[in-house]
Parts: C-alpha cells; sequence; structure tokens
C-alpha cells in the first residue's frame, strides 16, 4: 500500500530562519511527487512536481528536492507570507489518463514576524 | 490562469437528505475529481471522471455517486447524509496525462465545508 508521511505535523519559526520540512514515501513504482501549498479556507495550491531522484525545482524562497525515499521543501529566510500547511502527494499509477494521487497530512509552517 | 469553482463555501444539511455538490472548472480539463479532507486523515479521494459520463471509484465511495454530463461540471451527491459526511469537499482537475514522465498537476477549487446534523 503506497505511504506518505509527513514531519513535523506543525513547525514554527521565527521569520528569516531557514528550515526544511520532510515526505518520506513508500510507493511501488513513483511516477511523480507533488508538493502543494493550502491556506486555511482555502484548496490546496500547486507549487511543483518532481519525477527523479536528485531532481530539484525551487520557486522564491522554495525549493523542492527527491531522493529514492523522501522529499525535502527548504525554506530560505522565510516570510510571514510563508506561513500554510505544505502538502505532500505521490503518485504511484494511473488511472484512465489520471493521476491517483496519495497525500500526506501536511505540515502546518508558521512564521513569525 | 486555472479556475476551479465549488458553488458553495458552507452548507449545512440534514441526516437522510440527499445532497448535492457541484464543481465547475474552466480549463477544459478532461479529468476531475472530488476527495474529502478531515483532520488526521489527509485528502481521500471519492471519485473521479476522466470524461463525460465516465466515473470511476476512489478509496472511499461509499454513500456518494457522482454526475458528469458536461466535460466542465462534476457533482458529487450524497444519496442519504450521515453525520460521518461532515467534512470539508475539494474538487479538482486535471489534463489528461499524455506523455509518460509529465504528469499534470491537479488544480484545487476552494472547498465546501459540509455539515451534516
Amino acid at each position: 500500500e503506497d505511504q506518505v508521511t509527513q514531519s513535523p505535523e506543525a513547525l514554527r519559526l521565527q521569520e528569516g530562519e531557514s528550515s526544511s520540512l520532510n515526505c518520506s514515501y513508500t510507493v511501488s513504482g513513483l511516477r511523480g511527487l507533488f508538493w502543494y501549498r493550502q491556506d486555511p479556507g482555502k484548496g490546496p495550491e500547486f507549487l511543483f512536481t518532481l519525477y527523479s531522484a536528485g531532481e530539484e525545482k525551487e520557486k522564491e524562497r522554495l525549493k523542492a528536492t527527491l531522493t529514492k525515499k523522501e522529499s525535502f521543501l527548504h525554506i530560505t529566510a522565510p516570510k510571514p507570507e510563508d506561513s500554510a500547511t505544505y502538502l505532500c502527494a505521490v503518485q504511484s499509477r494511473l488511472l484512465q489518463g489520471a493521476q491517483k494521487l496519495v497525500f500526506g497530512q501536511g505540515t502546518r509552517l508558521t512564521i513569525n514576524p | 490562469d486555472v479556475k476551479v469553482t465549488q458553488s458553495s463555501r458552507y452548507l449545512v444539511k440534514r441526516t437522510g437528505e440527499k445532497v448535492f455538490l457541484e464543481c465547475v472548472q474552466d480549463m477544459d480539463h478532461e479529468n476531475m475529481f472530488w476527495y474529502r479532507q478531515d483532520p488526521g486523515l489527509g485528502l481521500r479521494l471519492i471519485y473521479f471522471s476522466y470524461d463525460v459520463k465516465m466515473k470511476e471509484k476512489g478509496d472511499i465511495p461509499e454513500g456518494y455517486s457522482v454526475s458528469r454530463e458536461k466535460k466542465e461540471r462534476f457533482s458529487l451527491i450524497l444519496e442519504s447524509a450521515s453525520t460521518n459526511q461532515t467534512s470539508m469537499y475539494l474538487c479538482a482537475s486535471s489534463l489528461y496525462h499524455r506523455a509518460p514522465g509529465y504528469n499534470q498537476p491537479q488544480h484545487f477549487g476552494d472547498g465546501t465545508r459540509l455539515s451534516i446534523l
């Protein structure tokens, strides 16, 4: 059974204090790993897709990396507007041309000014 | 810009009622999905559709049905609402997966928070 575990559940940082969020996964044949950001009362917003070990993607203060067992979301010099829940999802197989995603439970990130 | 619109942000219904949740996307996406999101359980797939009138069960389809009569619209139906269906419901859409190694991301609406009393 495909599984995704995110840690920590919650993380509180000071503005400018860099850190990393972890997403560990077990999947039979990874076809893609997705990172989303979710603000309170909103739906998840797509950030990155990673396909193979060693791949990295960057967007502003965020950088996502991938190994064979886990992915990290590095946040450099975060600002209060980076506060959100970050979700990780893996895709292991296709269903009629649509992804079958398995989501982790998310990391709730709070950046204090 | 990508736009997935869910008809209601908040909904309160009574046990036993038939409930309809509506979702519309304006991106001409082939695939549409319904998830529920619960604290401690994350997002779980209820149903998805890969074409008009086509549907497939997800991980937790019991107590739900879906309808897709037009490409842009995907409805989730609670046949007889129960209190354990109180949840946040999220609709998503994506393009058809066209090539290996290039997966189209799913784009989400802002959700419907449904309370069953």
